[in-house]
């Protein structure tokens, strides 16, 4: 059964440094997302991409993020410079264009320090 | 504005008794509901949805789901636990217009006891 996939698993980086969190969605899905969870916290959306643009985004999703489909299998995530509570675990997901099942990977755990 | 309450945090049972979630909702339109696990360290596993019809929908693993409108709940149940249900469910909620993000519960950790 197909999958979303993210790398890395556990991202360890120093405040003010810049990450960069990969999604490969499941092939053939048009919509992609990013939610996080802080830890003991409920899952919150950042942001939803489609067609190559941001479709909508919340409050978190400030200057500092950005989202990019750099070819046609990565989404990615970037946070120019990090904070102490960007600290989370970050979910990428994909929705088909015929389904409104959202498919969540793994989660990339980042550790800002 | 959208959200879901899931009043328990944590909810045990024996192993073989029926288990209860339970989820409300609010949104200014019609729903689309959907019910997810995480197990440790994993991320969210999509259990079942309900978007129209039947108000009573089946998902993995021997879970169910009741949608009632008047009380706008979305219970998730199974009639009996295993152990191996352990783990941490999450009730979702997005209005069906339009692509809407999921908003999700807190969450309810469900331990089932042998």
């Amino acid at each position: 059964e197909p999958e979303v996939t993210q790398t890395p698993s556990h991202q360890v980086t120093q405040m003010g440094q810049e990450v960069i969190l990969r999604c490969v969605p499941i092939s053939n899905h048009l919509y992609f997302y990013w939610y996080r969870q802080i830890l003991g916290q409920k899952v919150e959306f950042l942001v939803s991409f489609y067609n190559n643009e941001i479709s909508e985004k919340s409050e978190i999703f400030d200057d500092q993020f950005s989202v990019e489909r750099p070819d046609g299998s990565n989404f990615t995530l970037k946070i120019r410079s990090t904070k102490l509570e960007d600290s989370a675990m970050y979910f990428c997901a994909s929705r088909g264009d015929f389904t409104d099942t959202q498919y969540f990977g793994p989660g990339t755990r980042l550790t800002v320090l | 504005a959208q959200s879901v309450a899931q009043p328990e945090d944590q909810v045990n049972v024996a192993e073989g008794n029926p288990l209860t979630v339970k989820c409300t909702y609010s949104v200014s339109g019609n729903p689309y509901l959907f019910w997810y696990v995480q197990y440790p360290n994993r991320g969210l596993q999509f259990l079942l949805k309900y978007i129209t019809g039947d108000n009573l929908v089946k998902g993995s693993y021997g879970f169910e789901a009741e949608f009632n409108k008047s009380q706008t709940s979305f219970h998730l149940k199974k009639p009996s636990a295993l152990v191996s249900d352990s783990a941490l469910y999450f009730c979702a909620v997005r209005d069906k217009r339009g692509n809407t993000p999921l908003v999700f519960g807190k969450g309810t950790r469900l331990s089932v006891i042998a």
